[in-house]
This record gives structure tokens, sequence and C-alpha cells, in this order.
């Protein structure tokens, strides 16, 4: 049973346009949620997070919108730029006592910037 | 800022044979490292948890034979795929936990990819 649902596997946006990239989930335990960005052949870098406690979070272009009610989270871009064509990973974190944590992720959504 | 770092990146080996990949903390200590796994078009899903000083913990499904990890440092920990076949053709990854973290945050190695011929 897939925790973490990422239900658009790609996204085609024109660059300087609002992407928006949508993340659902079923654990109401999950504490915290985090967005990694991931190019071909190399590892994913963190890109924004956000508290359980928070409905939203910014960080220049990126901002992440949590609905707790609807257990849904997503990240928008805007402007969108070619340089952010790529993979996005939504993860959520559980803390699982002692400094534990267990991070769970979604297949992705590919982006792609159009110039 | 913190950074992981793996090695090889790219590896092809004949089938049979045993392919060792390393994960580097480069500028802190990690007790935990994890090792994952991507097949194309999937998730990124978790293999073990590699512990400094400890047996690593494996996920359900994951042949603890099959995938060797060794911890023996602060800073490094390693992954050998032993006698390797074509199933096994995937990209791994490591990360470690940003030390002080409170949300769970991972650093995540380039990956290295193996093609097992």
């Amino acid at each position: 049973d897939q925790q973490v649902k990422q239900n658009s596997p790609s996204l085609s946006v024109q660059e300087g346009r609002i992407s928006i990239l949508n993340c659902d989930y079923t654990n109401s335990m999950f504490d915290y949620f985090l967005w990694y960005k991931k190019y071909p052949a190399e590892g994913p870098t963190f890109l924004i997070s956000i508290s359980s406690i928070k409905d939203k979070n910014e960080d220049g272009r990126f901002t992440v919108f949590l609905n707790k009610s609807a257990k849904h989270l997503s990240l928008h871009i805007v402007p969108s730029q070619p340089g952010d064509s790529a993979v996005y990973f939504c993860a959520a974190s559980l803390h699982s006592g002692a400094g534990s944590y267990q991070l769970t992720f979604g297949k992705g959504t590919k982006l792609s910037v159009i110039p | 800022g913190a950074v992981v770092s793996q090695h090889p990146s790219w590896v092809i080996c004949k089938s049979g044979t045993s392919v060792k990949i390393e994960c580097r903390s480069l500028d802190f200590q990690a007790t935990t490292m994890f090792w994952y796994r991507q097949f194309p078009k999937q998730s990124l899903m978790l293999m073990a948890t590699s512990n400094e000083g400890s047996k690593a913990t494996y996920e359900q499904g994951v042949e603890k034979d099959k995938f060797l990890i060794n911890h023996a440092s602060l800073t490094l920990s390693t992954l050998t795929v032993t006698s390797a076949h074509p199933e096994d053709s995937s990209f791994y990854i490591c990360s470690a936990r940003v030390p002080h973290s409170n949300t769970g945050e991972l650093f995540f190695g380039e990956g290295s990819r193996l093609t097992v011929l």
C-alpha cells in the first residue's frame, strides 16, 4: 500500500508560468513533508519542506502548501524556468522515536519546462 | 554544507561477479546511512539502513546475503552486490541524515548506475 502518492507521472509547463506538483498521503502520523528534485543519473537534492503543523512554506520561487484535512500537499514553482526540468519527489517523514525518522517517497513527477 | 559522495558513478560488470559501491559523508559523521534503489520511472525504494559498528537493517524482500552492507566507520558505508545478475541492474543511491535535522531530511549521494551484462 503506497502511503505517498504522486498521481501525475509527468507535467509540462511553459517557461514563466506556474508549475503545480501534487502529492497525496494516507498516514496522518507523518510530521514533516519534503520535496526533492532529481536530475537524471544524479542523486536527489533537497528542495523545501513543511511541518505538519503549518499550511504553507515559501522559499523564493518555491512554495509548498499543506492541506491536512485532505491529506494533500502541493509544490508551486513560479515562475517556472527551463532549469527546473527534473523529476520531483514528494517525501513524508515519520518520527519513530529516539531521533529516528523514516522517509517514504512518492514515485515522482517529471516536470518539463518548455522555453 | 554537508555532502554525501558515492563511488563509482557507473559500473558495468559481468554476470556472476561482485561489485562494491562506496558511500562517504565528507564533512560530517553519519552513524546511520541509507541505501536506496531506483528502477526506471519508479520511486526510491529503501533497501537497508546501515548502522556504524553493527549489522545493517534490511527492508522486507531485500536479500541480505545478496546485498552486503558494511559500515565500519562514521564516514563510510559500502554496498556490495554479490554474484550480480542482469536483474540487479539499477540505480543505487546512498544517503545520510542531515545532522541535527528534526525533519528527517536526507543528503543523497550522486548515485551509482550498475549494469550487469
